[in-house]
């Protein structure tokens, strides 16, 4: 089992570029995240995806889209990247969207715009 | 808005020290906390979920407590290694919007 992926490990863009991040587990979860995680502040959520089929936005949308693919993948798109996302992004999934289950982390993406 | 806290930002600790740092939460609608490890260059892993005031978990030499009534978790090391140098976040279940809270973390380094 690979866990949870996601692609590509680093970018950089230029301000007013687009790009997706790419995110799939194969631990037939049920729920899938973004989190953004910024020096000095906790992981900070941007979208989540209770089941296949519905998305919801977490504390920091703005900037971001997100489309769940399937029940394995998860991504997330910058339409018009901005210096202010710079930032690294996880992905992470569990089975249920609820208090007590854990989160699976991905390796996470180290994102810098220009 | 809900805010999750945690001493120290960091912490220098001797290998064989024990040690221990906090974690504070919203003390009313208390649903779950959650500790997680980070080691630079990985994923955060999770280490324990705590539901009930009074919880003591444990895993190894590392082990946890709660008290829901005051808003605060524990996390203990006793006879730290190289090895536990990374950094513990914590994490309240928030139910008014169903997500989880994460606070900035603890950076431990033990220095050999």
């Amino acid at each position: 089992n690979a866990g949870v992926t996601q692609t590509p490990k680093f970018q950089v863009l230029k301000t007013g570029q687009s790009m997706t991040l790419q995110c799939a587990q194969d631990m037939n979860h049920n729920s899938m995240y973004w989190y953004r995680q910024d020096p000095g502040m906790g992981l900070r959520l941007i979208y989540y995806s209770a089941s296949e089929g519905t998305t919801d936005k977490g504390e920091v949308p703005n900037g971001y889209n997100v489309s769940r693919l399937n029940k394995r993948e998860f991504s997330l798109r910058l339409e018009s990247a901005a210096p202010s996302q710079t930032s690294v992004y996880f992905c992470a999934s569990n089975r249920l969207a609820d208090s007590t289950d854990t989160q699976y982390f991905g390796p996470g993406t180290r994102l810098t715009v220009l | 808005i809900l805010n999750v806290e945690q001493s120290p930002q960091s912490l220098h600790v001797q290998e064989g020290d024990s040690t221990n740092f906090t974690c504070s939460f919203p003390s009313s609608n208390f649903y779950a906390l959650h500790w997680y490890r980070w080691e630079t260059a990985k994923s955060p892993e999770a280490l324990f979920v705590m539901t009930l005031n009074g919880d003591e978990k444990k895993k190894g030499r590392i082990s946890a407590t709660l008290n829901t009534k005051e808003g605060y978790s524990y996390l203990y090391i006793k006879g730290s290694q190289p090895e536990d140098s990374a950094t513990y976040l914590c994490a309240f279940w928030s139910v008014s919007n169903y997500q989880l809270i994460w606070g900035a973390g603890t950076k431990l380094i033990i220095k050999p």
